[in-house]
C-alpha cells in the first residue's frame, strides 16, 4: 500500500532561518507530487508541483522554492523566512502520471515563523 | 472572483440530521469534482470524487454535480459526531485541483 511521510510534524522558526521540509511517498512511483500551504481558516493554496524528478513548477512568486532530487522525494525550502510564511504546510501525491485527478494528501507540517 | 466558492459556515446540526455542503466554481474548463474531509490538525482525506454531472453515493454520503450550474453538493446522511470536521470541495483539470475554503461542520450528540 501507499504512504506518504512528512517531517516535522511541527516547527517552529524565527524569521530570517533557512526552511527546508521533506516528504518522501512509499509504494508508489512516478507519482505527481505537490505542495501546498493552508493558512488558519482558509482553503488550499497550491505552491509547487512536479511531474518527474528535477521538474518543478511555481504556482505562487514567494519566498519559497522545491527540489525534486528522487522520484519519491519532494522538498520545500526557503533561505529566510517571513512571518508571512506560517501555515500549515502538506505534501500531496498521485497514484501514478496516468491517474493524475486524485490527489492523497501527507499529514502536514505545522510552520510558525516569530 | 474566486475560481471557487464554498460558504465556510460553521455549521452546527443535531446527530441523525442530513448536512448540506455547496460550492460553486466559475471555470467551466473543470473536469472532475472532489470532496476531503479535514479532520482539526490532520491532513485531508478523499471522501468522493465524480467526473460527470448526477449524483454519487457512498454509504451515507452523496456527491451531486451541476455542471450546467456550476455547482456541486455534498450531503451527508444520519450524521454523526464523528462527522464533525471540516469538508472541502475541490475541482480539477490536467492534474491540478482548485480548493474552496472550506466548511467546518460540527454535529451535536
Amino acid at each position: 500500500s501507499q504512504t506518504i511521510h512528512q517531517w516535522p510534524a511541527t516547527l517552529v522558526q524565527p524569521v530570517g532561518s533557512p526552511l527546508s521540509l521533506e516528504c518522501t511517498v512509499e509504494g508508489t512511483s512516478n507519482p505527481n507530487l505537490y505542495w501546498y500551504r493552508q493558512a488558519a481558516g482558509r482553503g488550499l493554496q497550491l505552491l509547487f508541483y512536479s511531474v518527474g524528478i528535477g521538474q518543478i513548477s511555481s504556482e505562487v512568486p514567494q519566498n519559497l522554492s522545491a527540489s525534486r532530487p528522487q522520484d519519491r522525494q519532494f522538498i520545500l525550502s526557503s533561505k529566510k523566512l517571513l512571518l508571512s510564511d506560517s501555515g500549515f504546510y502538506l505534501c500531496a501525491w498521485t497514484v501514478d502520471r496516468v491517474s493524475t485527478d486524485t490527489q492523497y494528501f501527507g499529514p502536514g507540517t505545522r510552520l510558525t515563523v516569530l | 472572483q474566486k475560481e471557487v466558492e464554498q460558504d465556510p459556515g460553521p455549521l452546527s446540526v443535531p446527530e441523525g440530521a442530513i448536512v448540506s455542503l455547496n460550492c460553486t466554481y466559475s471555470n467551466s474548463a473543470f473536469q472532475y469534482f472532489m470532496w476531503y474531509r479535514q479532520y482539526s490538525r490532520k491532513g485531508p482525506e478523499l471522501l468522493m470524487y465524480t467526473y460527470s454531472s448526477g449524483n454519487k453515493e457512498d454509504g451515507r454520503f452523496t456527491a451531486q454535480v451541476d455542471k450546467s450550474s456550476k455547482y456541486i453538493s455534498l450531503f451527508i446522511r444520519d450524521s454523526q459526531p464523528s462527522d464533525s470536521a471540516t469538508y472541502l470541495c475541490a475541482m480539477g483539470r490536467d492534474y491540478k485541483l482548485s480548493f474552496g475554503a472550506g466548511t467546518t461542520v460540527t454535529v451535536r450528540a
